[in-house]
């Protein structure tokens, strides 16, 4: 079995401050982890995603996120946040042992100027 | 590339009556997912193809909802009679196969009202 834990529902940061979207998961096996961005009326789209290798992984759009066995978290980073970056920000755990992600609740990223 | 495709986008019904949405993956793509997404909550799968066989579908509620991917490409998800707690974005996505590494790509979503 396999599960997501996003803390917060809603997180509020300043223009260029630090994004810090937090993320823990469950899983039996080693697991895949993903990080999703939801803009208004629009599909998902991948940001980033952890399979093996290096824990630190980069994305699209100046984020990145770390993979910590130890935590069994997964957060998502960005070092200045853009107007832009303003939407629902889903993580997501799989594994080899299922082919289905599953998904957090998600967290709403409010970006004020 | 053209991405995933959905119709509608938007569809207002009454409770127990019928509707279908539309799904056209990428090109090439052989498996093919249908979530629904309540309002403030993760997508949650229903059913999965792969070609036009179905991988999984334990979380689709049968009795009233149901989904066809003939010749494995575009794909159609039913709902026979529809209630209130339908009322949810239906996302449809697919992968150019079926590792869980591969990635997910979204269609726009179906935002689906039942009054």
């Amino acid at each position: 079995a396999q599960s997501v834990t996003q803390l917060g529902s809603h997180v509020s940061v300043s223009e260029g401050a630090l994004v810090l979207l937090r993320c823990n998961y469950s899983s039996s096996v080693p697991p895949y982890l993903f990080w999703y961005v939801q803009y208004p009326n629009q599909g998902l789209q991948l940001l980033l995603k952890y399979t093996t290798g290096a824990t630190l992984v980069k994305g699209i759009n100046g984020f990145e996120a770390e993979f910590k066995k130890s935590e069994t978290s997964f957060h998502l980073t960005k070092p200045s946040a853009h107007m832009s970056d303003a939407a629902e920000y889903f993580c997501a755990v799989g594994s080899g042992g299922s082919y289905i992600p599953t998904f957090g609740r998600g967290t709403s990223l409010i970006v004020h100027p | 590339e053209a991405g995933v495709a959905q119709s509608p986008r938007y569809k207002i019904i009454e409770k127990r009556q019928s509707v279908a949405f539309w799904c056209n993956p990428i090109s090439g793509h052989a498996t093919l997912y249908w979530y629904q997404q309540i309002l403030g909550q993760g997508p949650k799968l229903l059913i999965q193809f792969q070609n036009n066989g179905v991988v999984d579908d334990s979380q689709l509620p049968k009795d009233r909802f149901s989904a066809e991917r003939l010749k494995g490409v575009d794909s159609t998800l039913k709902i026979q009679p529809a209630k209130l707690e339908d009322s949810a974005v239906y996302l449809c996505a697919s992968s150019l196969d079926l590792q869980s590494t591969d990635t997910q790509y979204f269609g726009p979503g179906t935002r689906l009202t039942v009054l």
